[in-house]
């Protein structure tokens, strides 16, 4: 049972447009949300956090959107770049117990020059 | 800067093979975590553990065991590989904050069990 969703496997973008990555969630418990950025050969890096408490997290070029009635999520990435071409996971987590990170599938992000 | 270190970048190893995969971190974090990553699938939780000589099974730990004998260390061990373990090995720590703290990832070891 995926309680995190990333429908989407992958996503094209025109550098210096906006890229936009979608996260859907099952658990309700769910108080914490994060994403992160992978690349080859690397482990996945850590990008921007939300709360439950907030709709809105800006870090930059990054921001996220939190619609917890829609258990939604969403990563803005704007304008995009070139070196933004990763794969993007969401997390989430209760903020209470043992910190443990239930991830997403990721998402394949392109950024076309 | 957090450094999570992993022993093997890459590891080949036969059917029924013990295989130890170790994990380094240097920021005196008490959680650290073994997740595998597969296609499709994203980042699954094998085992975690928030302090020493303590652990705790995540969503598929079958087929593996853990060990913490050291705060910075925890070591991934697969009793008897099996050709559906090939994988990509991520570990992670993090601190006991009083809230969610972003974890830290090392490499990664991308094993194969022929």
């Amino acid at each position: 049972d995926q309680q995190v969703k990333q429908n989407s496997p992958s996503l094209s973008v025109q550098e210096g447009r906006i890229s936009i990555l979608n996260c859907d969630y099952t658990n309700s418990m769910f108080d914490y949300f994060l994403w992160y950025k992978k690349y080859p050969a690397e482990g996945p890096t850590f990008l921007i956090s939300i709360s439950s408490i907030k709709d809105k997290n800006e870090d930059g070029r990054f921001t996220v959107f939190l619609n917890k009635s829609a258990k939604h999520l969403s990563l803005h990435i704007v304008p995009s770049q070139p070196g933004d071409s990763a794969v993007y996971f969401c997390a989430a987590s209760e903020l209470l117990g043992a910190q443990k990170l239930v991830f997403g599938q990721g998402t394949r992000l392109t950024i076309n020059p | 800067d957090v450094k999570v270190t992993q022993s093997s970048r890459y590891l080949v190893k036969r059917t029924g093979e013990k295989v130890f995969l170790e994990c380094v971190q240097d920021m005196d974090h008490e959680n650290m975590f073994w997740y595998r990553q597969d296609p499709g699938l994203g980042l699954r939780l094998i085992y975690f553990s928030y302090d020493v000589k303590m652990k705790e099974k995540g969503d598929i730990p079958e087929g593996y065991s853990v060990s913490r004998e050291k705060k910075e260390r925890f070591s991934l061990i697969l009793e008897s590989a099996s050709t559906n373990q090939t994988s990509m090995y991520l570990c992670a720590s993090s601190s006991q904050g009083g809230g969610v703290d972003e974890q830290y990832f090392g490499p990664g070891t991308r094993l194969t069990v022929t």
